[in-house]
Parts: C-alpha cells; sequence; structure tokens
C-alpha cells in the first residue's frame, strides 16, 4: 500500500462547480497534513494545512478523518485559475518525513 | 529575497560531467529537503537534513552525494549521472522538532537534463 494515495483524475468541472478530492494515507500516527498546489512546471506551493477540526479559507475547506485515515480538499465555485496539480502531504514520523502523493490534476473551463 | 533559492535553475551535463546543485534557505528553518520530480511522477523523497545530520536516504544511488554545511544550505552533488536522472529537482525546508512538524517551503527547482 502506498504511503499516501490520490485519485490523479484528471477532475474536469465547468466554473462555478464543486469538486472534492479524497487523499488516504497508511501511517496511523501520522501528525501534520497539507494540502500543496503545483501548476505546471512550478514547485509546489502551500495551500492550506489540515486539522483534526477542520479548516477553511475562503472557497477551500480541509478536513481530516482520523478513524479512517483520509483527508480531504473541497474546492467551491471554481475558477479557472484553480486549475492545477493538487498535493496531499502527510508528515509520516515525528516532523522529519513528509511525503507527497501522487497528485491529483484539476482542469476548469469555461 | 525568496525563503528559498535554488541555483542553477537549468542544467544540462554529460554523463561524465560532475555538477553541484545549490539551495538556501532564509527563513531560519532546521531542516531541508532535496526532491526529484521527473516527468509525470509523483515527488520522490531523496534526502531530509535534520540539524545538519543526515536522517533520511531513500535508496538513493549514490552517484547524487549531498552535502549540508549548515542549516541554511543543502547541496546535492552529481556525477556519472544517467540519461534517466533528468527530472526537476526541487530544495525544501521546514521547521522541525516538535511531534508535529510544519509545512515544508520550496525552491523553485533546478531543471535537469542529462545527455
Amino acid at each position: 500500500r502506498k504511503e499516501v494515495e490520490q485519485d490523479p483524475g484528471p477532475f474536469n468541472v465547468p466554473e462555478g462547480a464543486t469538486v472534492a478530492f479524497n487523499c488516504t494515507y497508511s501511517n496511523s500516527a501520522s501528525q501534520s497534513f497539507f494540502w500543496y498546489r503545483q501548476d505546471c512546471r512550478k514547485e509546489p506551493k502551500l495551500l492550506m494545512s489540515v486539522y483534526s477540526s477542520g479548516n477553511e479559507d475562503g472557497r477551500f475547506t480541509a478536513q481530516l478523518n482520523r478513524a479512517s485515515q483520509y483527508i480531504s480538499l473541497l474546492i467551491r465555485d471554481s475558477k479557472l485559475s484553480d486549475s492545477a496539480t493538487y498535493l496531499c502531504v502527510v508528515n509520516m514520523e515525528y516532523g522529519n518525513k513528509l511525503v507527497f502523493g501522487a497528485g491529483t490534476i484539476l482542469r476548469v473551463k469555461s | 529575497e525568496t525563503g528559498v533559492t535554488q541555483t542553477p535553475r537549468h542544467l544540462v551535463m554529460g554523463m561524465t560531467n560532475k555538477k553541484s546543485l545549490k539551495c538556501e534557505q532564509h527563513l531560519g528553518h532546521n531542516a531541508m529537503y532535496w526532491y526529484k520530480q521527473s516527468a509525470k511522477k509523483p515527488l520522490e523523497l531523496m534526502f531530509v537534513y535534520s540539524l545538519e545530520e543526515r536522517v533520511e536516504n531513500n535508496s538513493v544511488p549514490s552517484r547524487f552525494s549531498p552535502e549540508c554545511p549548515n542549516s541554511s544550505h543543502l547541496f546535492l552533488h552529481l556525477h556519472t549521472l544517467q540519461p534517466e536522472d533528468s527530472a526537476l529537482y526541487l530544495c525544501a525546508s521546514s521547521q522541525q522538532g516538535s511531534d508535529r512538524g510544519t509545512e515544508a517551503f520550496f525552491g523553485q527547482g533546478t531543471r535537469l537534463t542529462v545527455v
């Protein structure tokens, strides 16, 4: 089983749609979780951290389900500029091993 | 001044060459990472340095040799590479130490082509 697993997509959605991505992780002792965004031929950039209580930043909502070992990202009112690859990241051990999922491709079309 | 700076941005090298990639972070972090991203593949963790000590070596061939002289600088020395080593090499830093760790910040990467 992969340490961090994501549906690669692509998810093709119209502008204004709501889209959700899930990510599962294998290590139940993992402590920190993040969503990153990567544009084509660019470096990954932090989108948001994921907390047990869930967190929201504008159109983006992240949730953590420790019992089922998955995290999710919800994007509401999709914009063309949201088109990118979204990477799920898990800190697998105490502080030292950030593992990236393969990424989910999102394409928002007008 | 960006938080994590990598040089060079692009590098073309022959299989018999020796070159080095450089990374510098200005964020006061205590952990630095090298990742490899090949075309249409996920990020692969290569090396982790925490407090200037290598704490992770993810089965990387010996033709890649990392060096961390201090907490702000990280190098990746390359020699006798193969064409399949062509990829985007990304450096990142983060602040570690508690049981949670923090997010990583990336440099813009070095796009390496081995000919």
